[in-house]
């Protein structure tokens, strides 16, 4: 079965610099995919980027990337240049190989923007 | 383009009641999936949805049932309410086909038991 962790409960980053957050997965699949999703405070899971195992390249949206190294099985968020409305929760997921979309999640990272 | 929609916002029962929550997808999508994210937690994958009926569920009790309407909408219905079934209910939209479809997220019922 899937597994992700996440193991930073919370990160403080001052404004304007980058900061990574990591997550570890655990899976016996040969394909599979990775998503981040932010949640502020208001609840709403946010879509932020996805890795497909097979990718040659590390996914990067706006100011998003992932440092995906399959080897080490780990799959870390880089958020550049950190905006005050970066702060909010964190979750790295992963679907379950079956067919129709199950996510399984970590626990999350709190990050906190400082100005 | 409305996104998730989900209804109500809040919900306050007390123990024993029953409650229903709803959710329409976002427009183009055609499965709904739930989850529960208790307080400090990740999200827990409850059931999903496709063509009306049930085709996956997560490791929760019969208490929790759904149902998808022929518009794609569904509705979380959750039976004898538990203290410890407190928490934000999350409705999910994507569109059927490879695990690399990303998931859209609504904003959440919060149900309080007391």
């Amino acid at each position: 079965a899937q597994k992700i962790t996440q193991t930073q409960p919370g990160m403080f980053v001052q404004e304007k610099e980058a900061v990574t957050l990591d997550c570890t997965y655990d899976t016996s699949d040969q394909s599979y995919g990775l998503f981040w999703y932010k949640q502020p405070s208001s609840g709403e899971m946010i879509f932020l980027i996805y890795q497909g195992s097979y990718d040659e390249q590390n996914a990067t949206e706006g100011r998003y990337s992932l440092n995906f190294q399959k080897a080490r099985k780990s799959a870390n968020l880089v958020i550049s240049a950190s905006q005050l409305g970066d702060s909010a929760m964190y979750f790295c997921a992963m679907p379950m190989n079956t067919g129709f979309q199950k996510l399984v999640f970590g626990t999350g990272t709190r990050l906190l923007v400082s100005p | 383009d409305a996104g998730v929609t989900q209804s109500p916002t809040h919900l306050i029962k007390t123990r024993g009641q029953q409650v229903t929550l709803r959710c329409s997808p976002k427009s183009g999508h055609d499965t709904v999936s739930w989850y529960q994210q208790a307080l400090g937690q990740g999200p827990q994958f409850i059931f999903q949805y496709y063509e009306e009926e049930e085709r996956q569920r997560g490791n929760f009790p019969d208490r929790f049932s759904g149902h998808q309407f022929p518009n794609y909408s569904s509705e979380l219905n959750v039976n004898a309410l538990l203290l410890g079934d407190s928490a934000l209910y999350l409705c999910a939209s994507s569109v059927l086909g490879g695990n690399n479809q990303p998931q859209h997220f609504g904003d959440g019922t919060r149900l309080s038991i007391l």
